[in-house]
């Protein structure tokens, strides 16, 4: 199948900083480009949808301003965290959708300290 | 908007068949994934379904009706590497979104 790679794969930083996250195709080209969060025990929650060259989709409750979402080229997104806190602690999981199948990478683990 | 419902948790015995099932409501519904996903990792892709049926792939085999909005996820012959959480996600709108997950405990 195809590879999706995220990093970094895991980061501490600390409270008021910020946190750039990188996600990346690495055989084949993404129209699409999905973010998701995910707290322990529970399911995948949708943060935005990324789309190649335009501004992202976010879903209702995800601040735009504090997650930032870039989608540079058709092999990368980022996602920046900004002035992380605490509660921003999660595992970030991006995803790339190719045809009729989506991908996911191996996520990311920020802590905020 | 989509509404995706799963059971929690089940345990199930070594070389047993277990059913997982998943109801959804999906605006402008294009297809229902399955996944499963262990502790700490990524969720790793198993099955699509986008029309009726059922879809065999080796001992996975996932199954839809889309009148029914309602899709199930058969293991078989199970093993203890199938400890995991299966996740059913639908597309629709251009979002993927996802259920609560169902965690299956594989025990000898």
């Amino acid at each position: 199948g195809a590879v999706v790679s995220q990093h970094p794969s895991r980061v501490i930083c600390k409270s008021g900083t910020s946190v750039k996250i990188e996600c990346r195709s690495l055989d084949f080209q993404a129209t699409t480009m999905f973010w998701y969060r995910q707290f322990p025990k529970k399911s995948l929650m949708l943060m935005a949808t990324s789309n190649e060259g335009s501004k992202a989709t976010y879903e209702q409750g995800v601040e735009k301003d504090k997650f930032l979402i870039n989608h540079a080229s058709l092999t990368l997104s980022t996602l920046t965290v900004t002035s992380a806190h605490p509660e921003d602690s999660s595992f970030y999981i991006c995803s790339a959708k190719t045809g009729s199948e989506q991908y996911f990478g191996p996520g990311t683990r920020l802590t905020v300290t | 908007g989509q509404n995706i419902d799963q059971p929690t948790e089940m345990t199930a015995t070594e070389g047993a068949i277990v059913q997982i099932n998943c109801t959804y409501q999906t605006s402008g519904f294009n297809g229902l994934f399955w996944y499963q996903q262990h502790a700490g990792e990524a969720p790793t892709f198993l099955s699509y379904n986008v029309l009726d049926g059922l879809e065999e792939k080796g001992r996975f085999s996932s199954f839809l009706s889309r009148s029914k909005g309602y899709s199930y996820l058969l293991l078989k012959e199970l093993q203890m590497k199938d400890s995991a959480s299966y996740l059913c996600a639908s597309y629709g709108n251009n979002r993927l979104a996802f259920g609560k997950g169902n965690q299956v405990v594989v025990i000898p």
